[in-house]
């Protein structure tokens, strides 16, 4: 695709419900990444793929944050039993094999737990 | 560990005046370093990078270079517009391979005419 595309845009959840935050990457681009983004703070690593291999995940805060891409292709992030804490905008980024320097950000998605 | 501290902002500006957007680091490694942007309702975008030292990065008139000897990388412009109003994220990678970038915390410019 043009761009990297992230769906919802803004998603309210009620504190202890399940969000699932969906990514499509660049066509072609088999690296993908996850970061969180605090209000007025700067983004911070989640999770990296390499096709549907999960390479890094060291970043995913506790057990309740959970990532996938079984195709390469798209990826789904996934909240368990959400907190406040996890309020933020979750950036989805895509690349070339080996080239983090060229990453293109999708807009990202707004998330606001109540 | 690797960190990016970038000047608080926010920062506001006349149209045409001179830029300054201060950012240090500390890596244990040869980081390679960066400066995104932000634009209202936009993604992340790349600005401008160098890769080592005394490299100097460049784009849309944006400059910075690599200082080791003070650890910095400070973003300028000579003469901003009203169009340059976004959030800047200065950036690193910690060595070569290396797939992790470490932001700083953002900084807010606003360009008034």
């Amino acid at each position: 695709g043009a761009g990297v595309s992230q769906s919802p845009r803004y998603k309210v959840a009620k504190r202890g419900q399940d969000v699932a935050l969906r990514c499509d990457p660049i066509s072609g681009h088999v690296s993908l990444f996850w970061y969180q983004q605090a209000l007025g703070q700067g983004p911070e690593f989640l999770t990296y793929f390499q096709n549907e291999a999960q390479l890094d995940k060291s970043g995913l805060p506790s057990d309740r944050f959970f990532a996938e891409r079984p195709e390469g292709s798209v990826s789904t992030l996934k909240i368990q039993r959400t907190q406040q804490e996890d309020s933020a905008v979750y950036l989805c980024a895509s690349s070339l094999p080996g080239q983090a320097e060229k990453l293109f950000f999708g807009s990202g998605t707004q998330l606001s737990v109540l | 560990g690797d960190s990016v501290t970038q000047m608080e902002g926010p920062v506001t500006l006349s149209e045409e005046a001179f830029l300054t957007i201060n950012c240090t680091y500390t890596a244990t490694g040869y980081p390679s370093l960066f400066w995104y942007v932000q634009y209202p309702g936009e993604g992340l975008q790349l600005l401008l990078k160098a890769t080592k030292a005394d490299d100097k990065g460049s784009n849309k008139g944006f400059e910075a270079t690599y200082r080791k000897e003070t650890t910095s990388f400070h973003l300028e412009k000579g003469s901003v517009q009203v169009s340059d109003s976004a959030v800047y994220f200065c950036a690193l990678l910690p060595r070569q391979g290396a797939q992790k970038l470490v932001f700083g915390q953002g900084t807010r410019l606003t360009i008034n005419p």
